[in-house]
């Protein structure tokens, strides 16, 4: 199957920095990958819609200027979450389209704010 | 919005005891993918189906896409230990909303040796 790949794993960051997480897709081309947010014992809350080459779309009540998304290429997607406060912490997830539509998950990043 | 529906919530079994849980929706959706996520981890696809009526195995795993488009089974026989997780359906309608993905709540499930 594809494989995506999001890195890092974890990463923890003081109060006021910014975080970068990359979504790779290794193995397949995606004009368009997902962003995930996951609270504990919950289920997938989409952020955004990352499109390639083009302006990110936003879920209602997610705030773009804190939650910058790029795409620069059709195997990289990047989330930076900027000036972290602590409840940012959360686990973040992306995802790809790949062949006959099917979603793919990255492992997911552990963001935790300090 | 879009609504899922996945019960139950939880499970607790034993091992080589069957499983069933479901996902209904408010509205139709084109595709249905069915997810297990270990701790710590994505989610990784099990089950994919894109027609009403349709019936998928994946080893003990079986899923069915219902007849209405507003429901999808995933069934689990004679589990094991590492069937312990959590089960995620997901739902991809058609139209402006093309290639979202709205999520079940989640199925815990445990299985006692």
């Amino acid at each position: 199957g594809a494989v995506v790949s999001q890195h890092p794993s974890r990463v923890i960051c003081k109060s006021g920095t910014s975080v970068k997480i990359e979504c790779r897709s290794l193995d397949f081309q995606a004009t368009t990958m997902f962003w995930y947010r996951q609270f504990p014992k919950q289920s997938l809350m989409l952020m955004a819609t990352s499109n390639e080459g083009s302006k990110a779309t936003y879920e209602q009540g997610v705030e773009k200027d804190k939650f910058l998304i790029n795409h620069a290429s059709l195997t990289l997607s990047t989330l930076t979450v900027t000036s972290a406060h602590p409840e940012d912490s959360s686990f973040y997830i992306c995802s790809a389209e790949g062949q006959e539509n099917k979603a793919f998950f990255g492992q997911g990043t552990r963001l935790t704010v300090v | 919005g879009q609504q899922l529906n996945q019960s139950p919530q939880s499970m607790f079994i034993q091992e080589g005891e069957d499983v069933s849980m479901n996902c209904t929706s408010s509205s139709i959706f084109n595709t249905w993918l069915w997810y297990k996520q270990d701790p710590g981890e994505g989610p990784v696809l099990l089950i994919a189906l894109y027609k009403a009526g349709e019936l998928t195995s994946n080893g003990r795993l079986t899923a069915q896409f219902g007849i209405t488009r507003k429901d999808s089974f995933l069934n689990i026989s004679a589990s094991i230990p590492s069937d312990v997780g959590i089960y995620f359906c997901a739902g991809r309608a058609g139209g402006t909303s093309y290639g979202k993905l709205t999520f079940g709540q989640g199925t815990i499930l445990t299985v006692h040796p």
